[in-house]
C-alpha cells in the first residue's frame, strides 16, 4: 500500500512564527487532504488539494502530484494552530494517514 | 443537524461484551468509512462501504462487524471487545463530484474503552 511520511513529528514554535509541514507519499494519488485535529480530537479539514496551490487566510498548501509530495504552510502562528497535522492521500475514496506532525504554538 | 455525527462519544465496556458505535450522515454520500486512531499509528481504516449493502475491508479488519443497510447509516460492531480494541473510532464519508472529487468529512469520533 501507499507510505505516507510527515515531518517534523513535533514543532514547537512562538506565537507569530512561520512554519512548513512536509507529506511525502510513495505513489501516484489523485486525493490529498491536510487535517488539523484539534485538542478536543476534531478532525478539521483544511485542504483538499491532489495538486497545485491552494490558499485559506493563514495556511497554504502547495501539492507537487510528480514529486510525490504536499507542504502545509502556517503564517504568523496562533496558539489556537497547537494540535496534530495530518497529510491524508489515497486513489479515489480510500485514505492513508500518516503519523502526523504534532504543533504547539507558545504564547 | 446536517453532517455526519457518531454515538455515543464515549463508552466502556467489558472485555467479551459485544458493542456497537453508530455512524449516521445527511449528506446522502455514497461512501462510508470507519478508522481507529492509536498513539504511534495514526488512524487506519477498519471497513469502508460504496453504497447500501455494499462493503469491503480496510486495513484492519479483524474483530470487526459493519453493515449498511440505509445510505445514511454505518454501524461498527465490536462482537467481542478486546482490551486491543481501546481505541477513538472515527467515522468518515465522502462522494464522488464530477469523476474526481473524493473530499473525506470526519464525524466527532467515539472514545471506546475495554476493559
Amino acid at each position: 500500500g501507499i507510505q505516507v511520511e510527515q515531518s517534523p513529528p513535533d514543532l514547537i514554535l512562538q506565537e507569530g512564527a512561520n512554519s512548513t509541514l512536509r507529506c511525502n507519499f510513495s505513489d501516484s494519488v489523485n486525493n490529498l487532504q491536510w487535517f488539523h485535529q484539534n485538542p478536543w480530537g476534531q478532525l478539521i479539514n483544511l485542504f483538499y488539494i491532489p495538486s497545485g496551490t491552494k490558499q485559506n487566510g493563514r495556511l497554504s498548501a502547495t501539492t507537487v502530484a510528480t514529486e510525490r509530495y504536499s507542504l502545509l504552510y502556517i503564517s504568523s502562528s496562533q496558539t489556537t494552530d497547537s494540535g496534530v497535522y495530518f497529510c491524508a492521500v489515497g486513489s479515489n475514496y480510500k485514505l492513508t494517514f500518516g503519523k502526523g506532525t504534532l504543533l504547539t504554538v507558545n504564547p | 443537524d446536517a453532517g455526519i455525527t457518531q454515538s455515543p462519544r464515549y463508552k466502556i465496556t467489558e472485555t467479551g461484551r459485544q458493542v456497537t458505535l453508530m455512524c449516521h450522515q445527511t449528506w446522502s454520500h455514497s461512501y462510508m468509512f470507519w478508522y481507529r486512531q492509536d498513539l504511534g499509528h495514526g488512524l487506519r481504516l477498519i471497513y469502508y462501504s460504496a453504497a447500501a449493502d455494499i462493503t469491503d475491508k480496510g486495513e484492519v479488519p479483524d474483530g470487526y462487524v459493519v453493515s449498511r443497510s440505509k445510505t445514511e447509516n454505518f454501524p461498527l460492531t465490536l462482537e467481542s471487545a478486546t482490551r486491543s480494541q481501546t481505541s477513538v473510532y472515527f467515522c468518515a464519508s465522502s462522494t464522488i463530484i464530477q469523476g474526481a472529487k473524493t473530499e473525506a468529512f470526519f464525524g466527532q469520533g467515539t472514545r471506546l474503552t475495554v476493559v
